[in-house]
């Protein structure tokens, strides 16, 4: 079946310009994750969504970072005032209720702030 | 302190060899070890998890060895090959939470 689907792929932006990005999860999923990866680190969490529940906001790392989740499937990352220390590779990943062991990463966005 | 240290950073294993990495963690209160896998462009993929009431799991030539008491766990792979070159990433998950803590990742190229 289908994976974790992201777009856009790449994104250029310039400094203090606003940016959305788009996770598409495994259908039936209903858990949905996302995660920072700067040039040579880990995956740093960022946010959860479980069902309707409230999400786990705990690893934003700036009120300009902000995300939804949409009828419990696609998830929009908003970053606002985007700086260039946000530059990075933002990947959401996706998994069922109970089963985060098992996520299921997307591609991933690769974003440049010029 | 929710974190998982990794090393090395990068690692260089003729084919054949043995490749290990390893992992050091201090919060008591993980539950859960998986290790994923990263080709470029790609995202991370599930490669094998252990929970830490098992001191070892092997899934063909990749074994997760984990040491309880030292709070450490690495990953072995056994007759390596090129197409393991790969980043691997190390992690944890929070008891009772729904999140993963990475590691650092491990860059590996097997040379042929």
């Amino acid at each position: 079946g289908a994976g974790v689907s992201q777009s856009p792929s790449n994104k250029v932006t310039e400094k203090g310009k606003d940016v959305e990005l788009r996770c598409d999860p495994i259908s039936g999923h209903t858990a949905l994750y996302w995660y920072r990866q700067s040039l040579g680190q880990g995956l740093e969490f960022l946010i959860y969504f479980q069902g309707n529940s409230a999400p786990d906001k705990s690893g934003l790392p700036s009120d300009r970072f902000s995300a939804e989740r949409t009828g419990g499937s696609v998830s929009t990352l908003t970053i606002q005032r985007t700086q260039q220390e946000d530059s990075a590779v933002y990947l959401c990943a996706s998994s069922f209720y109970g089963d985060s062991q098992t996520q299921y990463f997307g591609p991933g966005t690769r974003l440049l702030v010029l | 302190q929710q974190q998982v240290k990794q090393s090395p950073q990068s690692l260089i294993v003729q084919k054949g060899g043995i490749s290990i990495i390893n992992c050091a963690y201090e919060n008591t209160a993980f539950d859960y070890f998986p290790w994923y896998q990263q080709f470029p462009g790609k995202g991370p993929a599930l490669l094998i998890a252990i929970r830490p009431d098992v001191s070892e799991k092997k899934e063909g030539r990749f074994t997760i060895s984990f040491n309880k008491s030292a709070k450490q766990f690495s990953l072995h792979i056994m007759d390596s090959q090129p197409g393991d070159s790969a980043t691997y990433f190390c992690a944890a998950r929070v008891q009772g939470a729904q999140k993963l803590v990475f590691g650092q990742g491990t860059r590996l190229t097997i040379n042929p």
